[in-house]
């Protein structure tokens, strides 16, 4: 089993709709969390940190349920600029080194 | 804002070449890390640094070595290329518990192998 998976899309949202998505991971004992968004052909770049009871960061709400060893995304009022692919991001067992999931693949069209 | 620089933005070299990659920081951070980055498979880590001339290897490091004279500095290199080391390679640092904070990427370097 992987460490961190996810859906890999992609996800094709109107513009304005919202749209969410998952990502399960492995270790039990993880205790940091991520999401990072890569545009095509760029480098990853930090969205958010995961808080356990959950936070918003404009339209961009994350939740982590821990009984459930799962976190998510929620995008609200979808841009065009949100087009990307977000990764999922957990913290290994290995100390200071995290696991990056393989991301998902987002789309907005007009 | 940390900013991490790759020297290369692509590449393109022949089998049996070697190969370096560079990559400095300019924040101080004590991590470093290379990574690859394939379609599908996502971002293996190939190996990382916490500290001057400390290196462990990462989950894919057969093919490469790595370098960390100094400490905004790090190296990636490939002893012999080889096709199937074709990929994006990107570099990244972070604070001591980079797990808290998250890491800071380059902007990558494509390495095409012939």
């Amino acid at each position: 089993r992987k460490e961190v998976e996810q859906d890999p899309g992609p996800f094709n949202v109107p513009e304005g709709a919202t749209v969410a998505f998952n990502c399960t991971y492995s270790n039990s004992a993880s205790q940091s969390f991520f999401w990072y968004r890569q545009d095509c052909r760029k480098e990853p770049k930090l969205l958010m940190s995961v808080y356990s009871s959950g936070n918003e960061d404009g339209r961009f709400t994350a939740q982590l349920n821990r009984a459930s060893q799962y976190i998510s995304l929620l995008i609200r009022d979808s841009k065009l600029s949100d087009s990307a692919t977000y990764l999922c991001v957990v913290n290994r067992a290995s100390w200071g080194k995290l696991q990056f999931g393989a991301g998902t693949q987002v789309v907005v069209t007009p | 804002d940390v900013k991490v620089t790759q020297s290369s933005r692509y590449l393109v070299k022949r089998t049996g070449e070697k190969v370096f990659l560079e990559c400095v920081q300019d924040m101080d951070h004590e991590n470093m890390f290379w990574y690859r980055q394939d379609p599908g498979l996502g971002l293996r880590l190939i190996y990382f640094s916490y500290d001057v001339k400390m290196k462990e290897k990462g989950d894919i490091p057969e093919g490469y070595s790595v370098s960390r004279e100094k400490k905004e500095r790090f190296s990636l290199i490939l002893e012999s290329a080889s096709t199937n080391q074709t990929s994006m390679y990107l570099c990244a640092s972070s604070l001591l518990e980079g797990s808290n904070y998250g890491y800071t990427f380059g902007s990558g370097t494509r390495l095409t192998v012939v």
